[in-house]
């Protein structure tokens, strides 16, 4: 297996929106909808932020989002924040198993 | 609140075994959920290395499968990882974590393991 294609950098400005892509293959991403979104400050355990696609644990502000279209999972947070300064992985199951992002460093200029 | 809290040792010697075992409180081990461990070598990604249920087949990364045991230990609510043939590319935070559904909600704080003579 190999891993999702993510942009290694992003950046917004504080109240815009910025939106990180993962691409995979027919037998991950686009195969199922189970695309998990996680955030990673350094130092710190990942944090889930979308799970199943689109939907939000408790507590995940609604800024941010998910989507996906064929073979490519989208991330998109809106009205950026200081602390959504972070790393972000995407991850998707591949049928019995489970493959992530090579990660995205967002930053908030 | 599930908490998770990996232990063991911080250094293994290069063809040696990686052992660690992921103490569960706060939720039974034997509830159905599937249970995982995923590694970040020093400034890198995530790498999901495999999962295990209790009772049932573990699954693992395919390029870990040969070195990669898993298993459940219920009177102790914990579960453990093995990886065998260590080398210096095996360094990395190991972390594990419980699966609820598809998705991987709870972590533990993650530890450091160094493979070096």
């Amino acid at each position: 297996q190999s891993a999702l294609t993510q942009p290694p950098s992003a950046s917004g400005s504080p109240g815009q929106s910025v939106t990180i892509s993962c691409t995979g293959t027919s037998s991950d991403v686009g195969g199922y909808n189970y695309v998990s979104w996680y955030q990673q400050h350094p130092g710190k355990a990942p944090k889930l932020m979308i799970y199943e696609v689109t939907k939000r644990p408790s507590g995940v502000p609604d800024r941010f989002s998910g989507s996906k279209s064929g073979n490519t999972a989208s991330l998109t947070v809106s009205g950026l924040q200081a602390e959504d300064e972070a790393d972000y992985y995407c991850s998707s199951y591949a049928g019995s198993n489970w493959v992530f992002g090579g990660g995205t460093k967002l930053a908030v200029l | 609140q599930v908490q998770l809290q990996e232990s063991g040792p911080g250094l293994v010697k290069p063809s040696g075994t990686l052992s660690l075992t992921c103490a569960v409180s706060g939720d039974s081990i034997s509830s159905s959920y599937w249970w995982s461990w995923v590694r970040q070598p020093p400034g890198r990604g995530l790498e999901w290395i495999g999962e295990i249920y209790p009772g049932g087949s573990p699954n693992y990364n395919p390029s870990l499968k040969s070195r990669v045991t898993m298993s459940v230990d219920k009177s102790n609510n914990q579960f453990s990882l093995k990886l065998a043939s260590a080398t210096a590319a095996d360094t990395a935070i190991y972390y594990c974590a419980k699966d609820s559904g598809y998705r991987t909600e709870d972590w533990g704080q993650g530890i450091l393991v160094t493979v070096s003579p």
